[in-house]
């Protein structure tokens, strides 16, 4: 199994609701992230996890709370959002966190969400 | 910190014309370069990638050379099909402090037939 599994695919949610982004991946990779992309931009990064422990959060609005259940899942537990808050939001994966990191990261198809 | 600067798009091509995206980096030390590659809808794949110096990283045709010299990983590909039409990012990811991915600003690339 060489992918990263996020899900759902769409999402619609309104600025009073709670929901859930959810990823997966089966590759034995202890690497975890969170992306946010708006289009016709590159992603940007949001959280990184290393064996299942928060590493780098980059400032990212309380709204947005992450979670790393274990080695293979990562959740995105959204609260509150706001309509600018809408956009693609990636998961990825890879081997370890680290320096010149040489492996790549293999990235979900995402989560389009749309806040109304 | 790190950064990469990209060749301004969008590109537009005729099928198997041949095909370069300039990508140029800061960094200290010696960091992993790769390109990615995005297609309408869908997520980010990785297209090829270099971890040191001289290395030439290829897949699906596609090439591109660490050229520490001139701090460049110059995207290449011989004849293009228009199934390469998609975003293409150039990405390093550096040393000990800056070892989170950096990405290019991205170059959409159309290619017709």
């Amino acid at each position: 199994d060489t992918e990263v599994t996020q899900t759902p695919k769409h999402l619609v949610m309104g600025m009073t609701n709670k929901k859930s982004l959810k990823c997966e991946q089966h590759m034995g990779h202890r690497a975890m992230y969170w992306y946010k992309q708006k289009a016709k931009k590159p992603p940007e990064l949001m959280f990184v996890y290393s064996y299942e422990k928060l590493s780098i959060n980059e400032s990212v609005p309380s709204r947005f709370s992450p979670e790393c259940p274990n080695s293979s899942l990562l959740n995105l537990h959204l609260h509150a959002l706001q309509p600018e808050d809408s956009a693609l939001y990636l998961c990825a994966s890879s081997q370890s966190y680290g320096p010149g990191t040489p492996y790549g990261y293999t990235f979900g198809s995402g989560t389009r969400l749309t806040v109304v | 910190g790190n950064s990469v600067t990209q060749m301004e798009g969008p590109v537009t091509l005729s099928e198997e014309a041949f095909l370069t995206i300039n990508c140029t980096y800061t960094a200290t030390g010696y960091p992993s370069l790769f390109w990615y590659v995005q297609y309408p809808g869908e997520g980010l794949q990785l297209l090829l990638k270099a971890t040191k110096a001289d290395d030439k990283g290829s897949n699906k045709g596609f090439e591109a050379t660490y050229r520490k010299e001139t701090t460049s990983f110059h995207l290449e590909k011989g004849s293009v099909q228009v199934s390469d039409s998609a975003v293409y990012f150039c990405a390093l990811s550096g040393g000990f402090g800056n070892e989170k991915l950096t990405f290019g600003t991205g170059t959409r690339l159309t290619i017709i037939p």
